[in-house]
């Protein structure tokens, strides 16, 4: 079937640290992935897509870049804010189906 | 303008009550869905309308049921609430089979 597994939190780094979190898939078809941000009190917005292998989604000073070799589509941040604490959820959308979100990771930013 | 509007934004209810959410969205998507997130910020996908049809139903309990009077609109409506229907319920929309769009939440409390 179609899922996502995205690391478990919560992360809690200090500002202007480099961040990864981690996201791999399972899914039939060529799927498009996606990152999603909630911030506390608020819904779901989205923050990149990639709709094909090896494509790049970048926003914000995110990135994750689609790897159909390792199912993956890792989210990575050079220097993290303050601002950026939040939930950060990893999705699937198969072709023609609904989309899947991973458990969701919160991250912490400490001055 | 808001793209996907919800109401209310908080709901504090009796158990054996029945309730109902609204949902509008303003994007001209073809398709609905309803998300409900846990305490532990999980999400899981309840509903999904297109066209007015129903066409995913995940295992939810059949108090909860989707209305959808027009494209723009899609209700959910509980019956005989329970305490562990307490979450926070999204509705979201998208247009072929693209990224969603979600609404601000409704943080459902059953006492």
């Amino acid at each position: 079937g179609n899922s996502v597994t995205q690391m478990e939190g919560p992360v809690t780094l200090s500002e202007e640290a480099f961040l990864t979190i981690n996201c791999t898939y399972t899914a039939t078809g060529y799927p498009s992935l996606f990152w999603y941000v909630q911030y506390p009190g608020e819904g779901l917005q989205l923050l990149l897509k990639a709709t094909k292998a090896d494509d790049k989604g970048s926003n914000k000073g995110f990135e994750a870049t689609y790897r159909k070799e390792t199912t993956s589509f890792h989210l990575e941040k050079g220097s993290v804010q303050v601002s950026d604490s939040a939930v950060y959820f990893c999705a699937l959308l198969p072709n023609n189906n609904d989309m899947r979100f991973g458990a969701g990771t919160r991250l912490t930013v400490k001055p | 303008d808001t793209a996907v509007s919800q109401t209310p934004k908080y709901l504090v209810t009796q158990m054996g009550n029945d309730k109902s959410i609204k949902c509008e969205q303003n994007l001209g998507h073809d398709t609905m869905y309803w998300y409900k997130q846990d305490s532990k910020k999980f999400l899981k996908i309840m509903f999904s309308y297109n066209n007015k049809e129903l066409i995913i139903n995940e295992t939810v309990p059949n108090r909860f049921s989707p209305k959808s009077p027009d494209k723009a609109h899609l209700n959910l409506h509980i019956n005989s609430l329970e305490l562990g229907d307490s979450a926070v319920y999204f509705c979201a929309s998208s247009q072929d089979w693209t990224e969603a769009f979600f609404g601000q939440g409704t943080r459902l409390t059953v006492v």
